[in-house]
């Protein structure tokens, strides 16, 4: 069975400093791997994803995210944290094409000023 | 870019009625939709798949006769909550995923969310 895992409930960065939100998965084949933000009382919005390629793999906003097969993970990374990045970040797995995604718990970002 | 709406965005009523909650894919044909439920602070529970022209594949524990899921088009996808209880208030999230074409990228698209709540 597909699952993922987000371990941290929160992050707390302050502005202008590098943040990771951390993510990994368990599927039985290939993964097909994603990650979406959600600002309060609205839908997802799709940052990005990896299917395959380039392990590094970069999103909206700035953000960007690597693909590494061994430890089975897909951190969310941002080298210049912003305020306005505060919200809630899922990751998201499926294993085969036109598949439902399975999302992690989701991790709240705080950035401080 | 790809778009997807729903509507209402937020509806309240009382226990016992129906709500019919809209998907459309706006820009895009998909064939099929997802319907996901997320409560406060938590993560987004699958529900059911929605293919275009056929019956709805529900997952474990959901009850297929509460939760009515019709795809009539390749740009709507309906969940008509039936005979509505306070337990049913939710968060209710449609995404879909264009399968051929040139927005081809195997990305689902969510709708910006549907807040229900039932008194």
């Amino acid at each position: 069975a597909q699952s993922v895992a987000q371990p941290e409930d929160q992050v707390n960065v302050a502005e202008g400093n590098p943040l990771t939100v951390k993510c990994t998965y368990s599927v039985s084949g290939n993964p097909y791997l994603f990650w979406y933000v959600q600002y309060p009382n609205r839908g997802l919005q799709f940052l990005l994803k990896y299917i395959t390629g380039d392990n590094l793999v970069k999103g909206s906003y700035g953000f960007e995210a690597e693909f590494n097969k061994s430890q089975t993970s897909f951190h969310l990374k941002k080298p210049s944290a912003l305020v306005s990045d505060s919200a809630l970040y899922f990751c998201a797995v499926r294993d085969q094409a036109g598949t439902a995604l399975i999302f992690g718990k989701g991790t709240t970002l705080s950035v401080s000023s | 870019g790809a778009v997807v709406s729903q509507h209402p965005s937020r509806v309240i009523c009382k226990s016992g009625t129906s709500v019919k909650i809209e998907c459309r894919s706006l820009d895009f044909q998909a064939t099929t939709m997802f319907w996901y439920r997320q409560f406060p602070k938590q993560s987004l529970m699958l529900m059911a798949t929605s293919n275009e022209g056929s019956k709805a594949t529900y997952e474990q524990g959901v009850e297929k006769d509460k939760f009515l899921i019709n795809h009539a088009s390749l740009t709507l996808s309906t969940l008509t909550v039936t005979s509505a209880h306070p337990e049913d208030s939710s968060f209710y999230i449609c995404s879909a995923s264009q399968t051929s074409g040139i927005l081809f990228q195997e990305t689902q698209y969510f709708g910006p969310g549907t807040r229900l709540l039932v008194l």
